[in-house]
């Protein structure tokens, strides 16, 4: 079965700090994709990024940065030097081969404070 | 492209009623699903489709039905609301083939049952 904990519920920081967004994983394929995806307060859904099992080269993007282990099942999340506008819950996702839809963590709420 | 479109953006209900949910994409995507999100749970799988005509439950399909007549809509129908369905539903997309496993969310619906 597919599983995916995100144990920080929610996370408070001010601006310019750097914060790191945990997520685990659990599944049984060895082929698999995970996810971030973010919601601001609009209450949309917007794709981060997507990294494959069998790609686990960390990505910078901007201010973000991604970094996938396979060996502790983890897919964490960083944000460097924070902005309000980062305030949002962000949500890791897993999905595999074998089913249709993503498998959710219940998010993390990051608040950015000035 | 206007991307996901879901419609209305909130609606009232009131126990009892029924009323269909509306979702349209004009990327061309096969793949289409509904998702549930409830505080606190991240988001679950309603019910999705993989192309015109074929569909199929999802982790929590009960007291909702979907149909899948053309590619680009794909509604989602209650059929007695209860306040247990009082929720944001959101609509996905996604390709078949190498870049299936990125789903592209709607701004989504906010539902309140009374």
């Amino acid at each position: 079965a597919q599983k995916v904990t995100q144990a920080q519920t929610e996370i408070s920081v001010v601006e310019k700090e750097d914060v790191t967004l945990d997520c685990v994983y659990e599944t049984r394929d060895t082929t698999y994709y995970l996810f971030w995806y973010k919601q601001p307060p609009s209450g949309e859904l917007v794709f981060l990024i997507r990294r494959n099992s069998f790609d686990e080269q960390n990505e910078i993007s901007g201010r973000y940065s991604w970094n996938f282990q396979k060996s502790t099942s983890s897919f964490n999340f960083t944000i460097t030097a924070s902005q309000v506008v980062d305030s949002a819950v962000y949500f890791c996702a897993l999905k595999d081969t074998g089913r249709r839809a993503l498998t959710f963590g219940s998010g993390t709420r990051l608040q950015v404070q000035p | 492209n206007a991307g996901v479109t879901q419609t209305p953006k909130f609606q009232v209900l009131k126990t009892g009623q029924s009323m269909t949910l509306q979702c349209a994409q004009d990327m061309n995507h096969e793949y289409m699903s509904w998702y549930r999100q409830d505080p606190g749970m991240g988001l679950r799988l309603i019910h999705y489709s993989v192309g015109a005509g074929i569909t199929d439950q999802g982790e929590v399909p009960n007291g909702y039905n979907v149909s899948r007549s053309t590619t680009e809509d794909f509604p989602l129908r209650l059929l007695s609301a209860a306040p247990s369905q009082t929720s944001v539903y959101f609509c996905a997309s996604s390709y078949r083939g190498q870049r299936q496993e990125t789903q592209y969310f709607g701004p989504g619906t906010r539902l309140l049952v009374l």
